[in-house]
């Protein structure tokens, strides 16, 4: 069964710091990898993900498979980055229906 | 643009009692899921369906039930409510090119069991 972890349940930074929210997984088979963020009192909705290579707010993941990684950086943060970011992954190919397993969460926090 | 509808948006629940929690999407997305999110924990999947008439069993799915009479609805029932069920409940769902879509989230539903 495929996991998805994050290490971090808490993250604090300044504004203007860089920020890099980890995400290891572990699956054998070929992973689809999203990054989905919840700000406050709004829906979780998705970020970004692997497969369309944008930077979306600012923010970039890399999936390093030799690492089984997919972290999420973004080199100035903002007040309004702010919320929980889940990792997440998706099992390509087969019967996966787009079944989402997701990491424990990650809250940033940025500080004036 | 409603999206997906999740109601009621908070529940206080007494152990034993049953009750029923709605979601509708008016995407005509054939994918629909339930999770449950509980602190620490990350989303958990409860059940989820490819389609009308079509449910199955997620990661978690003991204590509840879903059905899908139609495209635009996935209730998630409830029958006999117990504290491990005090959770925030997402429903979401994915357009019909299949699962490697992005999932459209809820609002969700704050469910208490006292």
């Amino acid at each position: 069964a495929q996991r998805v972890t994050q290490p971090e349940k808490l993250l604090s930074v300044f504004k203007g710091a860089p920020v890099e929210l980890k995400c290891n997984y572990s699956y054998s088979g070929s992973p689809e990898l999203f990054w989905y963020v919840q700000y406050s009192r709004q829906r979780l909705q998705l970020l970004l993900r692997h497969i369309s290579r944008e930077s979306i707010k600012g923010f970039t993941a890399d999936l390093n498979k030799g690492e089984t990684s997919f972290h999420l950086k973004k080199p100035f943060a903002q007040e309004e980055d702010s919320a929980m970011y889940y990792c997440a992954l998706i099992r390509l190919g087969g019967t996966s229906y787009g079944k989402l397993t997701f990491g424990q969460g990650t809250i940033l926090t940025v500080h004036p | 643009n409603a999206g997906v509808t999740q109601t009621p948006k908070f529940r206080i629940l007494k152990i034993g009692q049953s009750m029923t929690l709605q979601c509708a999407q008016d995407m005509n997305h054939n994918y629909m899921y339930w999770y449950r999110q509980d602190p620490g924990m990350g989303l958990k999947l409860i059940y989820y369906s490819v389609g009308a008439g079509i449910t199955d069993k997620g990661e978690v799915p003991n204590g509840y039930n879903v059905s899908r009479s139609t495209t635009e609805d996935f209730p998630l029932r409830l029958e006999l409510a117990a504290p491990s069920q005090t959770s925030v409940y997402f429903c979401a769902s994915t357009g019909t090119g299949g699962g490697n879509q992005p999932q459209h989230f809820g609002d969700g539903t704050r469910l208490s069991i006292l």
